[in-house]
């Protein structure tokens, strides 16, 4: 099952504009972690923010994480053709015996019109 | 540093057959963990193996297994395929244990089962 889920599942914006993506889950977690994917190929790792931060930047991305609310946004600025993708969040869930396990949500289907 | 390498990228097999995908991580990565994405399900969490042990497994029947190797490559096989096993498999290596740190993917097996 699902813990993560993004909303919307699908965004479509101007280049140049701003885009964010929302994140719920449902359990605890230790970290959570926002990936890419370009269409058919493997994801990329964009930021981990642990359970104990509230923001953190990389470059052109901005993720919140709120665990009173269990949610995380990933906001990108000054969006490119480029960023044209799928992005999913996933959270790290206990699975027993000192093992933890990622889990995926859905993704937000984003597209960039130049 | 060399990424995260699979192969086959392409394969089609006849149902009932089996299959074995094989998985090379990035360099001093002990963990590797496999994934199934289709588009009704989404990325869905296979297994992890972590120094050659499996230490999660995800919700998949007995026909789905995984070993790793003391270099940490590693393969997955599926037998008695079925049509609904058609997916990308994606397998991600991490520093440690899953969820601890980003993972690093490659860029899938397309697996079509006719």
């Amino acid at each position: 099952s699902q813990q993560g889920e993004e909303d919307p599942q699908a965004l479509s914006i101007q280049e140049g504009e701003n885009a964010t993506m929302n994140c719920s889950y449902k359990t605890s977690i230790n970290n959570l972690q926002w990936y890419r994917q370009n269409s058919g190929r493997g994801l990329v790792h964009l930021i981990l923010i642990r359970s104990n931060e509230r923001e953190k930047h990389s470059g052109r991305l901005r993720v919140t994480l709120d665990t009173s609310k269990k949610s995380s946004s990933l906001l990108i600025t000054a969006s490119r053709a480029a960023d044209t993708a799928s992005y999913f969040c996933a959270t790290d869930a206990y699975s027993g015996a000192g093992s933890y396990q990622l889990t995926f949500g859905k993704g937000t289907k984003l597209s960039v019109i130049p | 540093k060399a990424g995260v390498t699979q192969t086959p990228r392409y394969l089609i097999k006849t149902r009932g057959q089996q299959v074995t995908l094989s998985c090379s991580p990035i360099s001093g990565h002990r963990s590797v963990s496999w994934y199934q994405q289709t588009p009704g399900q989404g990325l869905q969490f296979l297994f992890e193996y972590f120094s050659e042990t499996q230490r999660n497994k995800g919700n998949f029947p007995g026909r789905f297994s995984g070993r790793q190797f003391s270099n940490s490559r590693s393969e997955m096989n599926v037998s008695t395929l079925e049509l609904g096993d058609s997916a990308l498999y994606l397998c991600a290596s991490s520093m440690t244990l899953a969820g601890e740190y980003e993972q690093y993917f490659g860029p899938g097996t397309r697996l079509t089962v006719t």
